[in-house]
């Protein structure tokens, strides 16, 4: 079975710092994608980056990159030059075998503070 | 934006009586989602479809029924709401499997009294 896990329930950071948000995953699929999405107090759900587990590089997007480290079946999302908009919940997933739905964390909640 | 919308977004009813919440979707996308969000436990999937017609249960699926006769609407039922089905609920849009992400709709937020 598919499992997500965010040790990290509460986290933060200062305006300007960069931040590591860390996942761990586990799954014996050879095939699997990783999410990580963002949801600031207004309650909806905003996709941040995608990495495939056949990419041989770290994705970025802008602020957002994704440290994946597949041997030790990591995720780890690092927001840069952190920013107060930033302060939100953020889950990280897997696409799962059930339709590619996705699989959950619990989320860490980041506070960004002046 | 991706263009998925949810009815209603907020709805209080009272154990016992039959709910149903609606996802539409503007994209054409082949696959759509339900899912269920609780305080500590992230979002949980119910039930999920990959085509019109075609659609199976997720990891929490028991009290809750879908359907899906067009691609652009995709439709949860509460057959007999519960106390324990009071949580916030998304739909999803994705539009093919593994290397997709998920869009997702606003969520309906549902009190069951």
């Amino acid at each position: 079975a598919q499992k997500i896990t965010q040790t990290q329930p509460g986290m933060f950071v200062q305006e300007k710092e960069a931040v590591t948000l860390d996942c761990t995953y586990d799954t014996s699929d050879p095939s699997y994608g990783l999410f990580w999405y963002k949801q600031p107090s207004s309650g909806e759900m905003i996709f941040l980056i995608y990495q495939g587990s056949y990419d041989q590089q770290n994705a970025t997007e802008g602020r957002y990159s994704l440290n994946f480290q597949k041997a030790r079946k990591s995720a780890n999302l690092v927001i840069s030059a952190s920013q107060l908009g930033d302060s939100a919940m953020y889950f990280c997933a897997m696409s799962s075998n059930s339709g590619y739905a996705l699989n959950f964390g619990k989320g860490t909640s980041l506070l960004v503070t002046p | 934006d991706a263009g998925i919308t949810q009815s209603p977004r907020h709805k209080v009813t009272e154990t016992g009586t039959p709910v149903t919440l609606r996802c539409h979707q503007t994209e054409n996308h082949r696959y759509m989602y339900w899912y269920r969000q609780d305080p500590g436990h992230g979002l949980r999937l119910i039930h999920y479809s990959y085509g019109v017609k075609d659609t199976d249960k997720g990891e929490v699926s028991d009290g809750y029924s879908v359907s899906r006769s067009k691609t652009e609407d995709f439709l949860l039922t509460l057959e007999s709401a519960t106390s324990s089905q009071t949580s916030v609920y998304f739909c999803a849009i994705s539009r093919q499997g593994l290397n997709n992400e998920q869009f997702f709709g606003p969520g309906t937020r549902l009190t069951v009294l």
